[in-house]
């Protein structure tokens, strides 16, 4: 049975870095062509990748956050993690980690809110 | 970056009807796109892969085609709980790109 979860602050100020964590149960980033992608959606709006770390450790970032991004994993601990510098109101949104198999994202965790504010 | 459009924004059907939803990729994709279905407060469910490949658990009713960059869902003999939103996503490059979204209501 495959689940994941995402955490966080809930709420932050501008500037700060907004740090996520997705543990996940029922598969293993090790295995070859499981990746980990993180995605997310302002209320009332559409979806957004931000980016998506797999089991070797290639990487791939939405370039339209300019860098502000870092992914990362503990295989052994199954977990990913998203890491957004600078953050701004802009910024606020759910944030949901989602299983990516060559097809599309298959699993999907319940999403957690941030609230960029001051 | 790969820009899809999708249509219609949003529609309306009756139950037992059959409806259908475009997204136009700006460049070819390869068949890279999937479908999810997402209700209000809930995570997307992907419906579609690769195009017309169907996901484990989801009724036939819900199809997926393609022509060129043209890729088409279609939801056949509408039901009460298909009433929410669909969004198409391609994942041939980076950066993944989602289309905006088509809202379909229950008459």
């Amino acid at each position: 049975q495959v689940t994941l979860k995402e955490s966080g602050p809930g709420i932050l100020q501008p500037s700060q870095t907004l740090s996520l964590t997705c543990s996940f149960s029922g598969f293993s980033l090790s295995t070859s062509g499981i990746c980990v992608s993180w995605i997310r959606q302002p209320s009332g709006k559409g979806l957004e990748w931000l980016a998506t770390i797999c089991w070797e450790d290639s990487k791939g970032y939405n370039p339209s956050l300019k860098n502000r991004l870092t992914i990362s994993k503990d295989t052994s601990n199954n977990q990913a993690f998203l890491k957004i510098t600078s953050v701004d109101t802009a910024d606020t949104a759910i944030y949901y980690c989602a299983r990516q198999l060559p097809g599309g994202f298959d699993y999907w965790g319940q999403g957690v809110m941030v609230t960029v504010s001051s | 970056d790969i820009q899809m459009t999708q249509s219609p924004a949003s529609l309306s059907a009756s139950l037992g009807e059959t409806v259908t939803i475009e997204c136009l990729a700006s460049e070819d994709i390869y068949s890279n796109l999937a479908w999810y279905q997402q209700k209000p407060g809930k995570s997307p469910q992907l419906l579609i892969y690769d195009a017309s490949s169907l996901q484990d658990g989801v009724p036939s009713r819900f199809s997926g085609s393609e022509s060129g960059t043209q890729y088409s869902l279609e939801i056949n003999s509408l039901q009460s709980e298909d009433a929410a939103t669909y969004f198409c996503q391609q994942h041939h490059d980076y950066p993944y790109t989602f289309g905006a979204g088509t809202k379909l209501e229950l008459k």
